[in-house]
């Protein structure tokens, strides 16, 4: 079946603009979460949904950054005045359940550069 | 909170050689340890993962082994291929009592596989 897509996959931002990048999770899956990737690092968590329900978002840099997922499917991260610092792959996960040992599957990642 | 440690951070195998890659964490209630692989500008894809009750798991010319007391766990990769040659994760689940929780990645190591 298909897999988590995320839309745009290149986004190029001038300092001060907003964007705003999707994930399409796999159909049925509860858990999404969103994790920021900087060149040469590991993924890092931004924050996580159960359906509809945003439990956790800890990991969000600043108030500028957030967000949503209205109906427990698709959700969308906004990033409100963008910064250089911002500028890394933005990537999404979904897993079936809610269960620690449930495998996290990924999107192919939004490459935001700020300029 | 969750630390993961990833050790080598670049690792150069001659084709048909084997690779060993080693990981540590802090919390000794984690029970779910996914190795994942990132090709240059694709997406992670999960390539096999261990749960607490198992020391060992293989598939194919991948082997993961775990030591839940000195808190380890490492990915094996026998007669090595070039195609192997990407950027492999660790993870491990910060848990909420066995519920879901993001992924917690090492730094990533580099494998190059020089035919």
């Amino acid at each position: 079946g298909a897999g988590v897509s995320q839309s745009p996959r290149y986004k190029v931002a001038k300092r001060g603009q907003d964007v705003a990048l999707r994930c399409d999770p796999i159909s049925g899956h509860v858990s999404l979460f969103w994790y920021q990737q900087a060149l040469g690092q590991g993924p890092e968590f931004l924050t996580y949904f159960q359906n509809e329900a945003q439990l956790d978002k800890s990991g969000l840099p600043s108030d500028r950054f957030f967000a949503e997922r209205p109906e427990g499917s698709v959700s969308t991260l906004k990033i409100q005045r963008t910064q250089q610092e911002d500028s890394a792959v933005y990537l999404c996960a979904s897993s079936l359940a809610r269960r620690s040992t449930d495998t996290q599957y990924f999107g192919p990642g939004t490459r935001l550069t700020v300029l | 909170g969750e630390n993961v440690e990833q050790h080598p951070s670049t690792l150069s195998v001659q084709e048909g050689d084997s690779a060993v890659i080693k990981c540590t964490y802090s919390d000794s209630a984690s029970n779910y340890f996914p190795w994942y692989k990132q090709e240059l500008g694709k997406r992670p894809q999960l390539i096999i993962d261990i749960r607490s009750n198992v020391g060992e798991k293989k598939d194919q010319r991948i082997a993961v082994t775990l030591n839940k007391t000195a808190k380890h766990f490492s990915l094996h990769i026998t007669e090595t291929q070039p195609e192997d040659s990407a950027v492999y994760f660790c993870a491990v689940p910060r848990g909420y009592g066995g519920s879901q929780g993001n992924l917690i990645f090492g730094k990533g190591t580099k494998l190059s596989v020089k035919p």
